[in-house]
């Protein structure tokens, strides 16, 4: 079955301890990206990916790091979590980009930073 | 400034009966991309639909539509024959120009009722 999975779906931490929330799909697909979603603010562009070893930021890129060694992964780290980065999570991908615009959704990844 | 605005926080609507959501943009570029993505209260984020700068005629996918008028820079997403399955969150989005950044309104929670 075609899908992005994001893991772990559901984590509670506290300030300044590492981590990190994996992305992965099995479509194959050139693009991948990072979202959140607060509530108000809709969903915002952290960093994004068009290809192994090519990201770029997005709107909200401070705080987070992300790495593309992998086609399949892309994993976004918090290195040193503060309570303003508790927010629920989204990875997406798709074939070409944004030029058609199906981007296909992880379940997203709730996040809760003590 | 807001480049996606979504104006309306909630919608309702009876069943069978059509409804709008209004969405406005803002960009200096030719070459956009809009795009509306729907998210039931289970989460997950669905692509509905997608409308190119250059594209001659409305989308259209099922009972969605987008009726996109350039000159007023909005992107309506039209919905017909309301179901009780519609009852979600619609976020408008943005690709602005020939970048994979996507920026997201803050969505309308549309409610149909029987």
């Amino acid at each position: 079955e075609a899908q992005v999975t994001q893991n772990p779906r559901y984590l509670i931490t506290v300030t300044g301890k590492k981590l990190t929330v994996t992305c992965s799909q099995n479509m194959n697909h050139e693009y991948m990206s990072w979202y959140r979603q607060d509530p108000g603010l809709g969903l915002r562009q952290i960093y994004y990916s068009m290809n192994v070893e090519v990201t770029d930021k997005g709107d909200v890129p401070e705080g987070y790091k992300v790495s593309r060694k992998e086609k399949r992964n892309f994993p976004l780290i918090l290195e040193s979590p503060s309570p303003n980065q508790t927010s629920l999570y989204f990875c997406a991908s798709s074939l070409r980009g944004t030029l058609t615009g199906e981007l296909f959704f992880g379940e997203g990844s709730r996040l809760t930073v003590l | 400034a807001q480049k996606i605005t979504q104006t309306q926080p909630g919608m309702f609507v009876q069943e069978k009966e059509a409804v709008t959501l209004d969405c406005t943009y803002d960009t200096s570029d030719p070459s956009y991309g809009l795009f509306w993505y729907k998210q039931p209260s289970s989460g997950e984020m669905i692509f509905l639909i997608y409308q190119g700068s250059y594209d001659q005629q409305n989308a259209t996918e099922g009972r969605y539509s987008l009726n996109f008028q350039k000159a007023r820079k909005s992107a309506n997403l039209v919905i017909s024959a309301s179901q009780l399955g519609d009852s979600a969150m619609y976020f408008c989005a943005m690709r602005e120009g020939n970048t994979d950044k996507l920026i997201f309104g803050t969505g309308t929670r549309l409610q149909v009722f029987p």
